[in-house]
């Protein structure tokens, strides 16, 4: 089966510089890699996803980069804000978001004021 | 919509014990999951349906029963309770998809087995 590892699991970084987490993926016939931010105490919820067609999506603040020849892709964060501190999960799946998510094992982020 | 909804949010069980999570969406989703979440880990799937009177296992089964026969509800059945299913629960729907493919899930249930 899939196996999604994700690195680091803590990361610190001063409010308003960028953060970045990685991730990889083992299933070469996986195509749909979402990211999930939950706060604390919270549940989790989508912030961004990309497919395998392609290579880079944006939104704001956040991206996400695929790179499928070396199955890994990657989280950036810019101007980090304190409401950015919270676990962020990446996950992978052989099909667009349903059925079999396989999640990394998170990756706390703390901005420092 | 009050999206996805879970009771109970806390339970203390005894080893042996059995209880259901229970789980409804009043989104019209086709698909639903179950969660468990570890401190420190990730989520890893139990079990998942895609539509009414159709389940299937996931990652981490064992030890758990499932059921699905209308399309809002999802109850998670624990059989002869033991340690190692002390986990906050998590379910979630999707499908079909509106802007994205997300999966929408629930507030979570913590559960302690001692």
């Amino acid at each position: 089966g899939e196996n999604v590892e994700q690195h680091p699991s803590t990361l610190s970084v001063q409010e308003g510089d960028s953060a970045v987490i990685k991730c990889t993926y083992s299933d070469s016939a996986s195509n749909y890699f979402p990211w999930y931010k939950q706060e604390l105490g919270k549940r989790p919820q989508l912030i961004i996803d990309i497919r395998s067609n392609v290579g880079e999506k944006k939104d704001q603040r956040i991206a996400v980069t695929l790179n499928k020849t070396a199955k890994h892709f990657s989280l950036h964060i810019t101007e980090t804000q304190p409401e950015d501190s919270a676990v962020y999960f990446c996950a992978a799946s052989r099909s667009f978001g349903n059925e079999k998510l396989t999640f990394g094992t998170g990756t706390r982020l703390t901005i420092i004021p | 919509n009050a999206g996805v909804t879970q009771t109970p949010k806390f339970r203390i069980l005894k080893i042996g014990q059995s209880m259901t999570l229970q789980c409804t969406q009043d989104m019209n989703h086709n698909y639903m999951y179950w969660y468990r979440q570890d401190p420190g880990m990730g989520l890893k799937l139990i079990y998942y349906s895609v539509g009414a009177g159709i389940t299937d296992k996931g990652e981490v089964p064992n030890g758990y029963n499932v059921s699905r026969s209308t399309t809002e509800d999802f109850p998670l059945r624990l059989e002869l309770a033991a340690p190692s299913q002390t986990s906050v629960y998590f379910c979630a729907s999707s499908w079909p998809p509106v802007l994205t493919y997300e999966q929408y899930f629930g507030p979570g249930t913590r559960l302690t087995v001692t």
